[in-house]
């Protein structure tokens, strides 16, 4: 089955970048889905089709995927930031929803 | 606006079975995928198999595959996850979201909280 990796942890200073990775083989040709999930909250997307931002998304959120990586990137961090975040692939051979398993941006 | 509102907390023994239920509103019920996640305390989603209400046949991932059932009620838009033969691992959260399988999980219920305890 297909797997998604990602840091379990990125620390941050407010005002500055989040980069969040999510590797898995060949995702570049893959659609990425990227989720933020706020404690006893459900996940909320911020990232779909691997760069386009949902309305209501700030444009501080943004996404990018290139061979084996994709990332989440989160400029002028700000402290509502701090939260679990995940991507998520689609994996057409088995035809199931694989998600990574999660990232914890604490903003210092 | 596509709204799910899931069934309520629920205590179960080991070796018992759980049907939790998520009702949808707005949109169109029949035709968009319906999946299942399970969230365990402080772990990551792990999602457990969908299903599109009009096609009826529900996929169902590897790890849960003779435990889980997904069943549609078109009458009730309202789509139903079983899992059986619980055990203490199995107490988590469980959401139902809304979103063909390619597509982003854009609407997700309230989550149901699962406690498997003797």
């Amino acid at each position: 089955s297909y797997v998604l990796t990602q840091p379990p942890s990125v620390s941050v200073a407010p005002g500055k970048t989040a980069s969040i990775t999510c590797g898995g083989n060949n995702i570049g040709t893959k659609s990425v889905h990227w989720y933020q999930q706020k404690p006893g909250q459900a996940p909320v997307v911020v990232i779909y089709y691997d760069r386009d931002r949902p309305s209501g998304i700030p444009e501080r959120f943004s996404g990018s995927t290139s061979g084996n990586t994709a990332t989440l990137t989160i400029s002028r961090v700000e402290a509502g930031d701090e939260a679990d975040y995940y991507c998520q692939v689609w994996e057409s051979s088995s035809d199931e929803v694989v998600f990574g398993p999660g990232t914890k941006v604490t903003v210092l | 606006q596509v709204q799910l509102v899931q069934s309520g907390a629920e205590v179960k023994k080991p070796g018992s079975s759980v049907k939790v239920s998520c009702k949808a509103s707005g949109g169109i019920f029949s035709s968009t995928a319906i999946s299942w996640v399970r969230q365990a305390p402080g772990q990551g989603l792990e999602w457990m198999g969908w299903i599109i209400p009009m096609l009826g046949s529900p996929k169902f991932a590897q790890k849960f595959q003779g435990r889980v059932n997904i069943i549609a009620d078109d009458s009730t838009s309202t789509v139903y996850m079983e899992l059986n033969s619980l055990r203490s691992e199995d107490t988590a959260v469980f959401y139902c979201a809304r979103g063909a399988p390619g597509d982003p999980q854009r609407f997700w219920g309230q989550g149901t909280l699962v406690t498997v305890s003797p």
